[in-house]
């Protein structure tokens, strides 16, 4: 099985500042079909998770262009250019080469 | 606009069964892949189960396996998940989702096992 682990698991950020979160496979997540199914999912207090990237670096429809993903192979990185209050919540990192994991979760709080 | 509902969640004793459904409109469910996440009380994302388009493959977590079953009804828009011999781990928050990258999530439906 694929293991994901996030760092940092919480991340206090001023608002109008960066925020960044890493995510490590245990194992490549380059799929048979070349693509590299690695995503990102926001989960608001109280509400379902909902897709935010896919592929690395797509951006879902609706989602702001202040989120973006980036990295290959085992490593990967989600930020957020200027964290606004909306973004409070957990943050998980989701693989669908095979099957589907997730990471532990980053609680993104303001400071 | 694409919309996913659960429902049969409850509350049920340890050994029992639920059946759970997902209705999905605003899209063509027939063309899919969906699956099943749990999301136990204050703790993270945990697959369970997935289903191709057609309803000819399945899969399972370990956890789930031969206890729970995926199925699907293409002419009614509707995905299922049977329970049988529930567990107090298997307590949780259950949410269907669109495709093979999840992409649409349902509002969820909690399932409680308890005496």
């Amino acid at each position: 099985d694929i293991v994901m682990t996030q760092t940092p698991l919480s991340s206090p950020v001023t608002l109008g500042q960066p925020a960044s979160i890493s995510c490590r496979s245990s194992q490549s997540l380059v799929h048979s079909d070349g693509n590299t199914y690695l995503s990102w999912l926001q989960q608001r207090p109280g509400q379902p998770p909902r897709l935010l990237i896919y592929k690395i670096s797509n951006r879902f429809s609706g989602v702001p262009d202040r989120f973006s993903g980036s990295g290959a192979g085992t490593d990967f990185t989600l930020k957020i250019s200027r964290v606004e209050a909306e973004d409070v919540g957990v943050y998980y990192c989701m693989q669908a080469t095979q099957f589907l994991t997730f990471g532990q979760g980053t609680r993104l709080e303001i400071k | 606009e694409v919309q996913l509902v659960e429902s049969g969640g409850g509350l049920v004793q340890p050994g029992g069964s639920l059946r759970l459904s997902c209705a999905a409109s605003g899209f063509t469910f027939s063309s899919y892949w969906m699956h099943w996440v749990r999301q136990a009380p204050g703790k993270g994302l945990v697959w369970v189960s997935r289903i191709n388009s057609d309803g000819s493959s399945t899969s399972y977590a370990d956890s789930v396996k031969g206890r729970f079953t995926i199925s699907r009804d293409n002419a009614k828009n509707t995905l299922y998940l049977q329970m049988n011999s529930l567990r107090a781990e298997d307590t949780a928050v259950y949410y269907c989702a669109r495709g093979g990258q999840a992409g649409y999530w349902g509002q969820g439906t909690l399932v409680t096992v308890s005496s």
